[in-house]
């Protein structure tokens, strides 16, 4: 049982690159999130799932879209990389309840 | 909207000195709440939570934290800190209305020195 797992660990990229992040569980979870971190500002949320084929804006979505094809996986794209884009990327996911979220080890962009 | 405040965003202790982290919330209605905590260069992972019941909750390796409706908070205590507990402190809350999201608190970073 991995839990979940992130794709890839680090990455880095130029500016207007494109690339996409993977993000799987292994829980048969329905709920799932892309949150990014950055020094003082907490986590915050860009995109989340509801269940496979649903996807929502969070807090910051502007620059990102997702997708939820199968129940298990859950891509964050970025389609033309800004510096403003570095930060450390965190996948989760949860059932239905009781709430607890499940965290990925994260990945971490440079965008240059 | 709900929203999260930590009020410390740094908490330097000694090793076997007691500790408080302090969390706020804002909703008017029913809420759920958690601690969760990240050692360096890893993900979170859960340390507490407040769904329903006993106001005060514990973790497996000491801390705790209390319930408190009226005064809207859900403050992270340990009596005796290790080195070992260095590490940054997300206070997070769920409901308001809206289940699925999880809004969090800026962070505390607990330092714990010898």
């Amino acid at each position: 049982n991995a839990g979940v797992t992130q794709t890839p660990k680090f990455r880095v990229l130029k500016t207007g690159q494109s690339m996409t992040l993977l993000c799987a569980q292994d829980m048969n979870h329905e709920y799932m999130y892309w949150y990014r971190q950055d020094p003082g500002m907490g986590l915050r949320l860009i995109h989340y799932s509801v269940g496979e084929g649903t996807t929502a804006k969070g807090e910051v979505p502007d620059g990102y879209n997702v997708s939820r094809l199968k129940k298990q996986n859950f891509l964050l794209g970025l389609e033309s990389a800004a510096p403003s884009q570095t930060s450390v990327y965190f996948c989760a996911s949860r059932d239905r309840g009781p709430y607890e979220q499940y965290f990925g080890p994260g990945t971490r962009l440079t965008v240059t | 909207a709900q929203s999260v405040t930590q009020l410390d965003s740094q908490v330097p202790v000694f090793e076997e000195a007691p500790v408080e982290l302090r969390c706020n919330y804002s909703s008017s209605v029913s809420v759920y709440l958690f601690w969760y905590v990240q050692y360096p260069n890893q993900g979170l992972q859960l340390l507490l939570k407040y769904l329903s019941g006993s106001t005060l909750v514990e973790s497996i390796n000491g801390f705790e934290a209390e319930f408190n409706k009226s005064q809207t908070s859900f403050h992270l205590r340990k009596p005796s800190v290790h080195i070992s507990d260095t590490a940054e402190y997300f206070c997070a809350v769920i409901g308001g209305g809206s289940n699925y999201k999880l809004t969090f608190g800026k962070g505390t970073l607990l330092t714990v020195n010898p």
